[in-house]
C-alpha cells in the first residue's frame, strides 16, 4: 500500500522567502502525485499534479514540484512567497492503472508567512 | 462552476446521538471519497466508492461509523454512537476517473459533548 510522508509541519517564512516543502512517498510501483492547498477555513483545492512526462510540473499561483522518482520525491517550490500563500499544504498519492486505487494524503505542511 | 455539495456545514450533537453527514458528488463523477480531518491525525481516509459501490472502508471504525450511495448524487455517512473523539471536520471529495484530481467539498464540521 502506498504512504506518503510530509517532514515539516510548520514552516515560517518571510514574504519574498524561497520556499521548498518536502514530500516523500512509499510505492513499488507507478504513481500519480498531487499537491492541494487548504486556506484557513476553506477545503482543499488541487495546486498541481504529475501523471507522466517533463518530471518539473507548475502549477497555479506560481508553484511547482519536481518529481525525482530515485528519490521517491516530490518536493513542492515557490522562488517568492506572498502572505496570501499562508495555507496549510499536503501532498498526496495514488498508484497508476488500478482501477481500486485510492488517493492518500500526506498529514500536511502549515505554511505561515510574515508580513 | 461545478462543485461538492456537503450538509450540514456545521453539526453540534450529544455523545450517543446519531449524525448523519450529507455529500452531494459532481455530476458525472464516479469515485466518492470520505476524509475526516483533526489536528492529530491530519487527513484520514475513512472510506471510498467507485459507480456507488464501496471499494474501501478499512479506514472506518465499522461498529459505529457507516458509509453509502443510495443513488449517484448522494453519499452518507453515519455515526452511530457518536462519541467525543468523532470531533472534526469531515471532508467529502469526488473525481472523474480513477486517480484523477479530487473535489472536494466544503466540509462538517462535528463537535460532539
Amino acid at each position: 500500500a502506498q504512504s506518503v510522508s510530509q517532514h515539516n509541519h510548520h514552516v515560517i517564512l518571510s514574504e519574498a522567502a524561497s520556499l521548498e516543502l518536502g514530500c516523500n512517498y512509499s510505492y513499488g510501483g507507478t504513481v500519480n502525485l498531487f499537491w492541494y492547498v487548504q486556506y484557513p477555513g476553506q477545503h482543499l483545492q488541487l495546486l498541481l499534479k504529475y501523471f507522466s512526462g517533463d518530471p518539473l510540473v507548475k502549477g497555479i499561483k506560481g508553484f511547482e514540484a519536481e518529481f525525482i522518482k530515485s528519490k521517491f520525491s516530490f518536493n513542492l517550490r515557490k522562488p517568492s512567497v506572498q502572505w496570501s500563500d499562508t495555507a496549510e499544504y499536503f501532498c498526496a498519492v495514488t498508484a497508476r492503472g488500478s482501477s481500486a486505487s485510492k488517493i492518500i494524503f500526506g498529514s500536511g505542511t502549515r505554511l505561515s508567512i510574515r508580513p | 462552476d461545478a462543485r461538492v455539495t456537503q450538509t450540514p456545514r456545521h453539526k453540534v450533537t450529544e455523545m450517543g446521538q446519531e449524525v448523519t453527514m450529507r455529500c452531494q458528488p459532481i455530476l458525472g463523477h464516479n469515485t466518492v471519497f470520505w476524509y475526516r480531518q483533526t489536528m492529530m491525525q491530519g487527513l484520514e481516509l475513512l472510506a471510498y466508492f467507485r459507480n456507488r459501490a464501496p471499494l474501501d472502508d478499512s479506514g472506518m471504525p465499522k461498529d459505529r461509523f457507516s458509509a453509502e450511495m443510495p443513488d449517484a448524487t448522494l453519499a452518507t455517512l453515519k455515526i452511530q454512537p457518536s462519541e467525543p473523539r468523532d470531533s472534526a471536520v469531515y471532508f467529502c471529495a469526488s473525481g472523474p476517473l480513477p486517480n484523477s484530481p479530487l473535489h472536494f467539498g466544503n466540509g462538517t464540521r462535528l463537535t460532539v459533548t
